[in-house]
Order: structure tokens, then C-alpha cells, then sequence
């Protein structure tokens, strides 16, 4: 069976501060990979996604980048958070070339002081 | 910007109560609706994906239609249990949305909360 993980699962981290979540994926093959973002009262907001190994794209501009440096690793980046970046990280996958349903990891709580 | 609406934004039942929330999704261009099951401390979990006009499907309490033409899909629960307590998600998806296949546009979600 396939199982989706993310770390940390909580993470607080002054203004400035790098940061780095890994979304890792098990039990499938060339899944298409995505990044969400939920800010305080907001909805879930599309961040990257990613249909293989080197391959990403970005829905909206930002002060966050991603890589795929292997099928079912996913990471999310910044190099200097703001206090905008505050909310919960979610990562899902689905089968790639797949239009159905998506299965999301735990999340990341990131709150920036 | 294609755009996903939820309503309401909040909702306090009484346990016992049948309750519906309605999702509105750009109707051109449209291949799916999704409809999420989001718990506290837990991740987003698939109740329903739909494609066809007038599908409808139904996981025991819970039900969902769908209306491709006027771009509505509505989510009810039957009878509402303190355990459904949680923030329902709607999603849709459009082909042309994101370059990729599978690009799910969400809703701000309809938080329900069901008291005993």
C-alpha cells in the first residue's frame, strides 16, 4: 500500500531563517507530486506541483522554491522565510497521469516570528 | 483565475440534524469534482470524486450531486453525528488549469460543527 510522509510536523522559525520540509511517498512509482499552502483563513492554495524527477512547476509567485531530486521526494524551500510563509504545508500525490483523487501527507504546522 | 466557492463558511448543528453545503466551480472546461473530509490534526481525506452531470454518490450518511452546466455540487449529511464534525473541502479540476493533469482548485471549505 502506498503511505505519504512529511517532516517536521511542527516547526517554528524566525523571520530570515532558511527552511526546508521533505514530502517522501512509498508504495508507488512516478507519482505527480504537490505542494499546498493554508494560511489563517484561507483556502488550500496550489504551491508546486511536479510529474517527475527534475520537473517542477510554480502556480503562484513567491518566496518559496521546490525540488524532486528523486521519484517520490519532494521538497519545499526557502532561503529567508517571512512572516507571510506562517501556515500549514501539505503534500499529496497522485498516480501520475491520474485525474482522480489526490492523497495527502500529515502537514507542517511552520509558524515565522 | 478559475475559482471555487463554498457555502456556508461555518455551520453549528445539533446532532440528529440533516445538513447540506454547496460548492460553486467554473463550469467550462470542467473534468472532476472533488469533495474532501478535513479533521483537526488529521490530513484531507477523499469522500467523493465526480465527472458526469447529474452523478450522484453516497458514502452511508453522506451524499453528494452534481450539476456540470451550472457548475453546483452540493454535499448532505443525514442524521449528523458529533464524529462529522470537520471542515469539508471541494475541489475541481479543469485540464487546462496548471499545464497538468490532476491540478485540483480548492474551496475555503465549510466548517461543520455538530454538537450532542
Amino acid at each position: 500500500s502506498q503511505t505519504i510522509h512529511q517532516w517536521p510536523a511542527t516547526l517554528v522559525q524566525p523571520v530570515g531563517s532558511p527552511l526546508s520540509l521533505e514530502c517522501t511517498v512509498e508504495g508507488t512509482s512516478n507519482p505527480n507530486l504537490y505542494w499546498y499552502r493554508q494560511a489563517a483563513g484561507r483556502g488550500l492554495q496550489l504551491l508546486f506541483y511536479s510529474v517527475g524527477i527534475g520537473q517542477i512547476s510554480s502556480e503562484v509567485p513567491q518566496n518559496l522554491s521546490a525540488s524532486r531530486p528523486q521519484d517520490r521526494q519532494f521538497i519545499l524551500s526557502s532561503k529567508k522565510l517571512l512572516l507571510s510563509d506562517s501556515g500549514f504545508y501539505l503534500c499529496a500525490w497522485v498516480p501520475g497521469g491520474s485525474r482522480n483523487e489526490q492523497f495527502f501527507g500529515p502537514g507542517t504546522r511552520l509558524t515565522v516570528l | 483565475i478559475l475559482n471555487v466557492e463554498q457555502s456556508p463558511q461555518s455551520l453549528h448543528v445539533q446532532e440528529g440534524d440533516s445538513t447540506n453545503f454547496t460548492c460553486s466551480f467554473p463550469s467550462s472546461n470542467f473534468y472532476a469534482l472533488h469533495w474532501y473530509r478535513w479533521e483537526t490534526a488529521k490530513s484531507p481525506e477523499a469522500l467523493f470524486v465526480m465527472t458526469l452531470n447529474g452523478d450522484e454518490k453516497k458514502k452511508g450518511r453522506i451524499s453528494a450531486t452534481l450539476n456540470t452546466k451550472e457548475g453546483y455540487s452540493y454535499l448532505y449529511i443525514k442524521g449528523s453525528q458529533p464524529e462529522d464534525s470537520a471542515t469539508y473541502l471541494c475541489a475541481s479540476t479543469h485540464p487546462n488549469y496548471g499545464g497538468s493533469q490532476g491540478n485540483l482548485i480548492f474551496g475555503k471549505g465549510t466548517k461543520l460543527s455538530v454538537k450532542p
